[in-house]
């Protein structure tokens, strides 16, 4: 079974500094998908940033990337300038293609201060 | 497009008590799945439905909980009896999985259930 952990419970940043959140992940798995989401105080889960396994270079999407070390299994998320609306729990989950179902890390509490 | 409707936003009910969710997912996604999310936890699966056939039920309380999708669109989960533990948020997200269009999930809202 795929299981995914996020080291770090909470971090807290000042407003424009760059951050980096941790995820590793476990599979015997060749094909699969990585996502980071966010889920702030709505509930509503937010889809950040994915990564396909297959593909070598790291993914971005404006102010976040990520850093995807297929050996090692860490999935890495750079928020950079962060934004007090970047403030909220942030997850790593893991897509295996056959499963079709998404495994989720414990999530971080990101907190951006003013 | 519309998203993943949920209802009730909240609900709080007495211990052994029933309590039932429903989740309308969006316009053609044939998947549909259940997660249940302890407070300070990631997300945990309870149910994938594919079409209104059950694809994994396996973490699923089934002494407890029970969910069905009706011709393949909306669904509902229940639990009964209601226990202490069973308070979390319930979200419900659909997908385009298993029609190889996409492997993005959308997520609803969630339903906040507190046990009491």
């Amino acid at each position: 079974a795929q299981t995914v952990t996020q080291s770090q419970p909470e971090m807290s940043v000042q407003e424009a500094e760059t951050v980096t959140l941790s995820c590793t992940y476990d599979t015997s798995e060749n094909n699969y998908y990585l996502f980071w989401y966010k889920q702030p105080p709505s509930r509503q889960m937010i889809l950040v940033i994915r990564q396909e396994a297959y593909k070598q270079q790291n993914a971005t999407e404006n102010r976040f990337s990520v850093n995807f070390q297929k050996a090692a299994k860490s999935f890495s998320l750079k928020i950079s300038d962060s934004q007090l609306g970047d403030t909220a729990m942030y997850f790593c989950a893991f897509l295996n293609q056959g499963a079709q179902k998404l495994v989720f890390g414990q999530g971080t509490r990101l907190t951006i201060n003013p | 497009e519309a998203g993943v409707a949920q209802s009730p936003r909240y609900k709080i009910i007495e211990k052994r008590q029933s309590v039932a969710f429903w989740c309308n997912p969006i316009s053609g996604h044939a998947t549909l799945y259940w997660y249940q999310q302890i407070l300070g936890q990631g997300p945990k699966l309870l149910i994938q439905f594919q079409n209104n056939g059950v694809v994994d039920d396996s973490q699923l309380p089934k002494d407890r909980f029970s969910a069905e999708r009706l011709k393949g669109v909306d669904s509902t989960l229940k639990i009964q009896p209601a226990k202490l533990e069973d308070s979390a948020v319930y979200l419900c997200a659909s997908s385009l999985l298993g029609q190889g269009l996409d492997y993005g999930y959308t997520f609803g809202s969630g339903t906040r259930l507190t046990v009491v």
